[in-house]
């Protein structure tokens, strides 16, 4: 089964407004990121947080982690059209070398 | 830089056939990870070779294999081709474990199985 899950599956947004998107996990972390692919593509790191930090700002991205509810969000603000790609969250499991990535959330700007 | 560069673009395959899948990871990097992107059901882990060892492995047949070699550029192979193979299979390269680094992942090599 899959350590991460994000939610929602799909959201469409009208560019300029904020996108969020959600991973909810299983067991205990150190770790975990997030990924963009853009279609047919490779998957593009975004950015890395700690299972000893709660928020993580690059750029106009903001991670948050709550480690109680097992739970990650990544907060997109001022949308663009070349946001438009599919987000992923990946989890290591505590003590586990690999990561394990979620069947992701596909993001939709509208120019 | 160059980046993670995989061969081939795309593979078409007959069922029993068997496909080899390239990758070469950025310079200086020691690790390289292979996923399975079947559609609609996200990123499975496949293998990790690091510094020409295999060192951890996802839950596929044993049809799915694999070297790293001394260049560190890394190939897959999978044998006894199945119409479920069918994919974008995907390298990331990085040092060491995955969980604690930003991996840097090629474009993938999306194989057909007919």
């Amino acid at each position: 089964s899959q350590q991460g899950e994000e939610d929602p599956q799909a959201l469409s947004i009208q560019e300029g407004e904020n996108a969020t998107m959600n991973c909810s996990y299983k067991t205990s972390i150190n770790n975990l990121q997030w990924y963009r692919q853009n279609s047919g593509r490779g998957l593009v790191h975004l950015i890395l947080i700690r299972s000893n930090e709660r928020e993580k700002h690059s750029g106009r991205l903001r991670v948050t982690l709550d480690t109680s509810k097992k739970s990650s969000s990544l907060l997109i603000t001022a949308s663009r059209a070349a946001d438009t790609a599919s987000y992923f969250c990946a989890t290591d499991g505590y003590g586990n070398e690999k990561l394990t990535f979620g069947t992701g959330t596909r993001l939709t700007i509208i120019p | 830089e160059a980046g993670v560069t995989q061969s081939p673009t795309h593979l078409i395959k007959t069922r029993g056939q068997q496909a080899t899948l390239r990758c070469s990871p950025i310079s200086g990097h020691t690790s390289v990870y292979w996923y399975q992107q079947a559609l609609g059901l996200g990123l499975q882990f496949l293998l990790w070779y690091d510094e020409g060892e295999e060192r951890n492995r996802g839950n596929f047949p044993p049809r799915f294999s694999g070297r790293q070699f001394p260049n560190y550029s890394s190939e897959l192979n999978v044998n006894a081709l199945e119409l479920e193979d069918s994919a974008l299979y995907l390298c990331a390269s990085g040092w060491g474990q995955a969980s604690n680094q930003p991996q840097h992942f090629g474009d993938g090599t999306r194989l057909s199985i007919l």
